[in-house]
This record gives C-alpha cells, structure tokens and sequence, in this order.
C-alpha cells in the first residue's frame, strides 16, 4: 500500500536556526509527494510538490523539501525558522487507482519555533 | 486567489440527527473530496467526486454518509444519522487537473456530536 511516515511528532527550534521536518514514503513506481502546512483552526494549506526533475523543490514562505529516492525520503527544510512557522505540518502522497486520485496524509508534525 | 469556502464553521448536533456541512470549491475545479481530522490528528480521506459521481470512497465513508453536487456550485456531505465518533474536523478540497495538482482545501467545519 501506497504511504508516507512521519517519524517525529513535535519538532522544536529555536528561530533563526535551520529546520527539519521528516517524511519517509513507500509507493510503487514513481512517487508524487506534497507538504502541506495546517495553522491553527484553518485548512491545509499547500506548500510545495515534488512531482518529477530536480531533487530540490522549493515551495512558498521558504520552505524547501529534498527527495531522495535511495531513502525514500521527502524532508521539508528551511535554512532560518521564524515564530511564525510554528503550525502543524502534513506530507502526503498521490494515490492513484484507475481513473481515481486521492492524496494519502502522513500523520502530521506539529513543529514548534521558539524565539 | 480563489477559495474553496465552507459552511457552517461550527455545527452541533445531538446524536442520531442528521448534518449536512456545505461546501463551495473553486469554480473551474472537477475534482471534489471530503476529508475529516479527528481532534487535530491525521487527516483521513473520506471519498472523491468527479463528473457527478463517486470516483472513490473509504471504509469511513459507510451508509450513513452521501455527498451530491446539487446545483453546479455547492457540494454537500450528508451524515444520516450521527454517531459521537463522527465528531471531527471535516474538510472540503477541490482541485482542477487531479493528479499532480494541488488540492485546495477549505477552512473545515467543525462538527460536535452530543
């Protein structure tokens, strides 16, 4: 089955150090991987994809993510926190079965930036 | 830029009664899904619509529930009749292509079972 980890429930930073937000993934073949970021009593708001090209993906507010297919992995990155990043953060990945399209959620990490 | 927004925030209900959250994706978007959290925890996928129809639904989305697309515009979940563990966050997502498009989601509604 199609998935993707989340290892860490909380991740916490001190602003203006580098962050890191893990997600592993398992799906056959190619894999089309998101990071989306959920603030307090909203949505999920998209951040970023990786859908094929360039390992590095850069998204909105300055979050970057890696993909690594050796690790399977899919790390969404910033090089400076801020407070303001502090939110709940979701990977997941496209699922697709026939003529449906579903995106799978890891089970979040709540990242917390102290100041 | 475009939203796709939902309607009621908050809905309390006692149990047994019926719900119906609303929701109004983006206007050219074909794709429609309904996705609940439970108590801010994993987002889980409930079912998919596309062309009038369900595309997909999960082992969640039983009897009780139905959605429909009535007027080109609104796309509703029904919850026939509500159970306490019903209680979640409920979140409308719309997106244009599918595939490797984004889903654009809603704020959610927040849905209290009493």
């Amino acid at each position: 089955a199609q998935s993707v980890a989340q290892p860490e429930d909380q991740v916490n930073v001190a602003e203006g150090n580098p962050l890191t937000v893990k997600c592993t993934y398992s799906v056959s073949g190619n894999p089309y991987l998101f990071w989306y970021v959920q603030y307090p009593n909203r949505g999920l708001q998209f951040l970023l994809k990786y859908i094929t090209g360039d390992n590095l993906v850069k998204g909105s507010y300055g979050f970057e993510a890696e993909f690594n297919k050796s690790q399977t992995s899919f790390h969404l990155k910033k090089p400076s926190a801020l407070v303001s990043d502090s939110a709940l953060y979701f990977c997941a990945v496209r699922v697709s079965l026939g003529n449906t399209d579903k995106l799978i959620f890891g089970t979040g990490t709540r990242l917390q930036v102290f100041p | 830029e475009p939203e796709v927004t939902q309607t009621p925030s908050h809905q309390v209900t006692q149990m047994g009664q019926e719900v119906i959250l609303r929701c109004v994706p983006i206007s050219n978007h074909l794709y429609f899904y309904w996705y609940r959290q439970i108590l801010g925890q994993k987002v889980e996928f409930l079912v998919s619509f596309y062309n009038n129809e369900i595309s997909e639904k999960s082992e969640i989305f039983d009897d009780q529930f139905s959605v429909e697309r009535p007027d080109g515009s609104n796309f509703t979940l029904k919850i026939r009749s509500t159970k306490l563990e019903d209680s979640a966050m409920y979140f409308c997502a719309s997106t244009d292509l599918g595939g490797n498009s984004p889903l654009h989601f809603g704020n959610g509604t927040r849905l209290t079972v009493t």
